[in-house]
């Protein structure tokens, strides 16, 4: 496509249930990142994944976040046993290599993101 | 641990006006630094990425600078207009492909 969409835009649910949040990455982008946004705060790493390597997943805050990527494209963050806190817009963002690729292969490409309400 | 902070964390200007963003980094061991923009309710949008061996890069109104040993990179807006009103983030990436985002600046264009 075009740009990295994200689905669905509003997600409102009730604490307890688990979520899934979509990610469709830029055709072609081995990169792939979720991050987190909580309100007045700054931009908060969850995830990473590169091509087939093993992701990154040190940002994850707790074992109730898991997060896969299928066929090298699309990814499904899951959230389960959702709490109060987890209430944030999650971002997602896709780059053709890896961040630290030269020229812009490392520039990132985010989608309009997912506003989580946890009630 | 990288740290990345930006100065003014807001800042509020008249319209024609040319204005410079910081953005300062504890490591200078990076490989490249993208600048962002956030507007309300909306993901981030790409400005300019500038290569740990690049020193600046321009894209039409905005010119962003990088100076490694300093440990800062600066964005220049020029003759800035209230559309340019936005969070303004900046992210390092460092070793191991590690991003850091900094600490962002809301920036305020009046007509």
């Amino acid at each position: 496509g075009a740009g990295v969409s994200q689905s669905p835009s509003n997600k409102v649910t009730e604490k307890g249930k688990d979520v899934e949040l979509r990610c469709d990455p830029i055709s072609g982008h081995t990169a792939l990142y979720w991050y987190r946004q909580s309100l007045g705060q700054g931009l908060e790493f969850l995830i990473y994944f590169q091509g087939n390597s093993a992701p990154d997943k040190s940002g994850l805050p707790s074992d109730r976040f898991s997060a896969e990527r299928t066929g090298g494209s699309v990814s499904t963050l899951t959230i389960q046993r959702t709490q109060q806190e987890d209430s944030a817009v999650y971002l997602c963002a896709s780059s053709l290599g890896a961040p630290g690729t030269s020229g812009r292969g490392g520039e990132q490409f985010f989608g309009p993101g997912t506003r989580l309400t946890v009630l | 641990k990288q740290e990345v902070t930006q100065i003014p964390a807001a800042l509020s200007v008249p319209e024609g006006e040319n204005l410079v963003l910081n953005c300062s980094f504890t490591d200078s061991a990076i490989y490249n630094l993208q600048w962002f923009r956030q507007d309300p309710g909306k993901g981030l949008t790409s400005l300019l990425l500038i290569q740990s061996s690049q020193r600046e890069q321009t894209s039409g109104r905005l010119n962003a600078s990088l100076d490694k040993s300093s440990g800062r990179s600066t964005l220049y807006i020029a003759a800035s207009q209230p559309g340019d009103s936005a969070t303004y983030l900046c992210v390092c990436t460092g070793g191991g492909n590690k991003l850091t985002f900094g600490t962002g600046t809301q920036l305020k264009v009046e007509l």
